[in-house]
């Protein structure tokens, strides 16, 4: 009964380095997505996807790539890591008629 | 632009205290609202989806009500606990995209 798995939970990076934050649904979700939390401003959406190999922007995708190759996984990438983008990191799946069901979050600081 | 208002952004109360706060949403094309418990260091924990005008969902301690014809939904927590110190957080789907568009969260600490 996994529901959505992020990982890593955490990681620190250094300015201008690049990583991968997988998250993966075991829900059959076709709708998955990529929030960042910061103080004061709520949840943001990054990048979202309506199914197995498509993407969209959200409203603050600048920095982030993401790709959906696999139904189950969605995937969220960093370049070159910025001080900006130090955040918690929140992936969800489902629709939102319905609900989604969040992952634990990856707290990512990048020094 | 469909945009969810939450209200007050921050609350402080002591434990006992009964306590309610607001979200407000566009009521046209309504179908569904949703509210979620975010505990600091945790992710947001689904509470209710209220789907009905009128409707009023329970759970302990906690309960909703909706008026989709005006465009609001209030939660009241009775008899408030240290442990429901978190941020609620209400939703509301974005037509047919399959996103909701979250309210910016009203923070309740509750003092023992």
């Amino acid at each position: 009964n996994a529901g959505v798995t992020q990982t890593p939970k955490f990681r620190v990076l250094k300015t201008g380095q690049s990583m991968t934050l997988l998250c993966a649904q075991d829900m059959n979700h076709e709708y998955m997505y990529w929030y960042r939390q910061d103080p004061g401003m709520g949840l943001r959406l990054i990048h979202y996807s309506v199914g197995e190999g498509t993407t969209a922007k959200g409203e603050v995708p600048d920095g982030y790539n993401v790709s959906r190759l696999k139904k189950q996984n969605f995937l969220l990438g960093l370049e070159s890591a910025a001080p900006s983008q130090t955040s918690v990191y929140f992936c969800a799946s489902g629709r939102g008629e319905y609900g989604y069901t969040f992952g634990s979050g990856t707290r990512l600081t990048v020094v | 632009i469909l945009n969810v208002e939450q209200s007050p952004q921050s609350l402080h109360v002591q434990e006992g205290d009964s306590t309610n706060f607001t979200c407000s949403f566009p009521s046209s094309n309504f179908y569904a609202l949703h509210w979620y418990r975010w505990e600091t260091a945790k992710s947001p924990e689904a509470l209710f989806v209220m789907t009905l005008n009128g409707d009023e969902k329970k759970k302990g301690r906690i309960s909703a009500t909706l008026n989709t014809k005006e465009g609001y939904s209030y939660l009241y927590i009775k008899g408030s606990q240290p442990e429901d110190s978190a941020t609620y957080l209400c939703a509301f789907p974005s037509g047919n995209t399959g996103k909701l568009i979250f309210g910016q969260g009203t923070t309740l600490q509750v003092k023992p």
